[in-house]
């Protein structure tokens, strides 16, 4: 069964400090992968993706991470910010499937305290 | 350019009563979406739209109907609405090539009492 877990749930950190938040997945095969931003009562707004041959990619404080063998993913922010509070979703496509086929994962709800 | 409106943004119905979402898009994407996300549940996917003209079933599509009326409008339709119909809704759109990011609205709060 195609699947994504999220791991921590929720996370509280104060700020100035790192995270890493985790995204395993059971989706075969696999086409891509994307994490999300989702600010509390807007909508999702992507951060990064990551395809198959891709190991790791950064944008700005936002560093995603992909195993492909393992099926793993991770998403480091460094120096966190108050603005970081949010959840973070993985979400993952499969190759070859059709449109409407995305895989999400439940979010990981992050919060920065000052 | 405004991407991707709903209306409205919260609404509280009572059990029985109908009502339509709307979503609109000026991004000239192929394909729209709507979600519906509870909390601890993630998105879930309702229907899709792949392009104008066509719509199909996503993970949970009991209890509502969609129109695409054009290329630009999605509208999702609740006809008989039940208290597990509370949720947050959000459209989505997506340019129709594989790989591609999904742009959301700012979601539409529905409560049925």
């Amino acid at each position: 069964k195609n699947q994504v877990e999220q791991s921590p749930q929720s996370l509280i950190i104060l700020e100035g400090k790192n995270c890493t938040l985790q995204c395993n997945y059971t989706v075969s095969p696999f086409s891509n992968l994307r994490w999300y931003k989702q600010d509390t009562g807007r909508g999702p707004v992507s951060l990064t993706i990551m395809t198959f041959s891709e190991n790791t990619k950064s944008n700005g404080r936002y560093t995603a991470t992909l195993d492909a063998d393992t099926k793993q993913s991770s998403l480091h922010i460094t120096a966190s910010q108050l603005s970081d509070s949010a959840s973070y979703i993985c979400v993952v496509s499969g190759r070859g499937s059709t449109l409407g086929r995305l895989y999400f994962g439940r979010g990981t709800q992050l919060t920065v305290w000052p | 350019n405004a991407g991707v409106t709903q209306t409205p943004k919260f609404q509280v119905l009572k059990t029985g009563q109908s009502m339509t979402l709307q979503c609109a898009q000026d991004m000239n994407h192929n394909s729209m979406y709507w979600y519906r996300q509870d909390p601890g549940m993630g998105l879930r996917l309702i229907y899709y739209s792949a392009s104008e003209g066509t719509t199909d079933k996503g993970e949970v599509p009991n209890g509502y109907n969609v129109s695409r009326l054009n290329k630009r409008e999605f509208s999702l339709r609740l006809e008989s609405a039940a208290p597990s119909q509370t949720s947050v809704y959000f459209c989505a759109t997506h340019r129709g090539v594989a790989g591609n990011e999904q742009f959301f609205g700012p979601g539409t709060r529905l409560t049925v009492l």
